[in-house]
């Protein structure tokens, strides 16, 4: 099993709809989650982090479900955009030399339709 | 605003050749990483580094070197290039156990 898994979509939502990924993880002692965004031949950058009592930005709602192992990405009225890749990310372990191993989900591909 | 900065854009090397691909960020962060990003495989760590002149083996550290000898540098070596080492590199640096930052990327062809 990956330690890090999503669906790569490509998922492709109307204008306005409201759309939800999910990204499970396997190790349970996973410490940190985030996710982020990439736009096409661009580098990632930053959405937002997630937190165990979940958080909101704006139309982005992210959520830690630890019992069953996976974060959720929610956006709400959608827009043309948000088309893009998201990326999970999970810091599963604390490495030897006090580095946190950080391991990217291969993402999941939004396209927002007119 | 963080800044991370690669040296190129795009690179097209033919095989055999040394290639080098320097990073360079300017909020005095400690951890360095390079990435390699390919269709279907996602982001895969080659080296990464938690302090000047230290470097760790990522998932797929072969064929590849490293060098770190100042805070704001991190290079990524490829001492003899090959037509599988053809994909878009990615520089990352992060404060401690904070968010990466990336720089844009360099997309490499090795012919």
């Amino acid at each position: 099993r990956k330690e890090v898994e999503q669906d790569p979509g490509p998922f492709n939502v109307p204008e306005g709809a409201t759309v939800a990924f999910n990204c499970t993880y396997s190790n349970s002692a996973s410490q940190s989650f985030f996710w982020y965004r990439q736009d096409c031949r661009k580098e990632p950058k930053l959405l937002m982090s997630v937190y165990s009592s979940g958080n909101e930005d704006g139309r982005f709602t992210a959520q830690l479900n630890r019992a069953s192992q996976y974060i959720s990405l929610l956006i709400r009225d959608s827009k043309l955009s948000d088309s893009a890749t998201y990326l999970c990310v999970v810091t599963p372990e604390t490495h030897s030399g006090g580095y946190q191993k950080v391991t990217f989900g291969t993402g999941t591909k939004l396209q927002v339709i007119p | 605003d963080v800044k991370v900065t690669q040296s190129s854009r795009y690179l097209v090397k033919r095989t055999g050749e040394k290639v080098f691909l320097e990073c360079v960020q300017d909020m005095d962060h400690e951890n360095m990483f390079w990435y390699r990003q390919d269709p279907g495989l996602g982001l895969r760590l080659i080296y990464f580094s938690y302090d000047v002149k230290m470097k760790e083996k990522g998932d797929i550290p072969e064929g590849y070197s490293v060098s770190r000898e100042k805070k704001e540098r991190f290079s990524l070596i490829l001492e003899s290039a090959s037509t599988n080492q053809t994909s878009m590199y990615l520089c990352a640096s992060r404060y401690r156990e904070e968010t990466q930052y990336f720089g844009p990327g360099t997309r490499l062809l090795v012919l």
